[in-house]
């Protein structure tokens, strides 16, 4: 099975400052990677997702930006930050090839904090 | 770590009880439904899934039940013990959806009481 790691786990950043949060999978190959936001109290929010190598697909238009440079290797990031860019940022995987191909796996989270 | 929990309906539930989470989904069409289990300042945690085609599905102390005709989800947690405290919510894949997305709920904070 496949395991998600996220890196840093907590950030604080200044407003207006760059944003670089890495996501890799161990485990499988070719997944779909996405990156949601999750606000205190409320649902994950999609922000994008990928297929493959340099395919990215945005949900929600933002300062944020996505890349996937390796196959297993999912990055989101911002040239200028907000304060409303504050949350906890989730990578998760999925993977065809199952019994249950629709499920996705989190990894463990970066809780970022912009001031 | 990150408060998920805030001004969630909230379900206390003595230890060794059973519990339910109730999770009521929009769309007629969706296929497939999945429950997380959320600890604080922690990523989701896979619990268990089930498609549209099926009632009921059971793991390790965990039943899904489904029913269509009122678009209701509901998760049973056998013999509940603290270490199931935790904020727990269910997602739905609409048909079609494309790269398999998911639709979260706000969720549900379960509290266990020894």
């Amino acid at each position: 099975s496949q395991t998600i790691h996220q890196w840093p786990a907590t950030l604080v950043q200044p407003v207006g400052s760059p944003l670089s949060l890495e996501c890799t999978v161990e485990g499988t190959s070719n997944p779909n990677l996405y990156w949601y936001r999750q606000a205190a109290g409320r649902g994950l929010q999609l922000l994008f997702y990928s297929v493959g190598i340099g395919q990215i697909s945005s949900e929600v238009p933002q300062n944020l930006s996505a890349s996937r440079p390796q196959d297993r290797q999912f990055i989101l990031s911002s040239k200028k930050l907000l304060l409303s860019d504050s949350g906890f940022y989730l990578c998760a995987c999925r993977t065809s090839g199952t019994s249950f191909p629709e499920t996705q796996y989190f990894g463990p989270g970066t809780r970022l904090l912009v001031l | 770590g990150e408060s998920v929990g805030l001004h969630l309906p909230t379900l206390s539930v003595q230890e060794g009880d059973n519990s339910i989470i109730n999770c009521a989904y929009s769309n007629s069409a969706s296929d497939y439904f999945i429950w997380y289990k959320q600890e604080s300042g922690k990523g989701p945690q896979f619990i268990i899934d089930i498609r549209s085609n099926m009632d009921k599905r059971q793991g390790q102390r965990v039943t899904v039940l489904l029913n269509k005709t009122v678009k209701h989800l509901s998760l049973q947690i056998a013999a509940t013990q603290p270490g199931d405290s935790a904020v727990y919510f269910c997602a739905e894949k609409k048909s079609g959806a494309g790269s398999y997305q998911l639709t979260f709920g706000k969720g549900t904070k379960l509290s266990v009481i020894p």
